[in-house]
């Protein structure tokens, strides 16, 4: 069964413009959660999507946004972009037989480096 | 509010030596807990998880970790480091109800093994 993919695996940006990165769950999946990774803020959670609708969000301001498509594939969008923006965004997905459980894996992709200029 | 400590934000341990790599959640209901493994470069690997039941759970290369409620703990430990052990670990806890899709990471701590 193939992994959770991410693309672009890279991205160099300069401050003000937007992004989309994407994410591929693996195959039956229909959970989605983003994360993103700073040296100095660790892993923090963005948001999550279930069945196309956002079930979860963290403390991230408005610029960060996401969707969910009806193939469960996932975006984030990034707009006006920050230098404190750079970071590892990693996506994970959740199998889920019948409903979301907090027990449940999840099962990490190998992220996008995002790097703001 | 909910929250993970993991004490050391660097262990060093020699080849075969033990591995014990510490965590301490703070909640008032107990949580779901999780340990990660990141290689450089990488995304996150589960090495295991405890939800119910036994509170000892193993994992995958070697690793376990043992839930304690009273001490609010959820320490990793490996009896015999290898040289493919050194990476990053954090240790992430999750909630039922609104937060399922959630996981409260850690700050991680590397690992360094020495020959």
């Amino acid at each position: 069964k193939a992994g959770v993919t991410q693309t672009p695996r890279y991205l160099i940006k300069t401050r003000g413009q937007q992004v989309t990165l994407s994410c591929s769950p693996i195959s039956g999946h229909r959970s989605v959660s983003w994360y993103q990774q700073t040296p100095g803020q660790g892993l923090q959670f963005l948001f999550e999507y279930f069945s196309e609708t956002q079930r979860n969000k963290g403390n991230f301001p408005g610029r960060f946004s996401g969707r969910q498509f009806s193939n469960s594939r996932s975006e984030m969008n990034v707009s006006t972009l920050e230098l404190g923006d750079s970071a590892l965004y990693l996506c994970a997905s959740s199998s889920l037989a019948g409903g979301r459980s907090a027990t449940d894996t999840q099962y990490f992709g190998p992220g996008t480096r995002l790097t703001v200029l | 509010a909910q929250s993970v400590t993991q004490l050391g934000s660097h262990v060093s341990v020699s080849e075969g030596a033990l591995v014990l790599l510490r965590c301490n959640y703070s909640s008032s209901v107990p949580p779901y807990l999780f340990w990660y493994v990141q290689y450089p470069n990488q995304g996150l690997q589960l090495l295991l998880k405890y939800t119910t039941g036994a509170t000892l759970v193993k994992g995958i290369n070697g690793f376990e970790a043992e839930f304690k409620k009273s001490e609010t703990s959820f320490h990793l430990t490996k009896p015999s480091a290898h040289m493919s052990d050194a990476a990053e670990y954090f240790c992430a806890v999750r909630y039922g109800g609104t937060s399922y899709g959630k996981l409260t990471f850690g700050q991680g701590t590397i690992l360094t093994v020495h020959p």
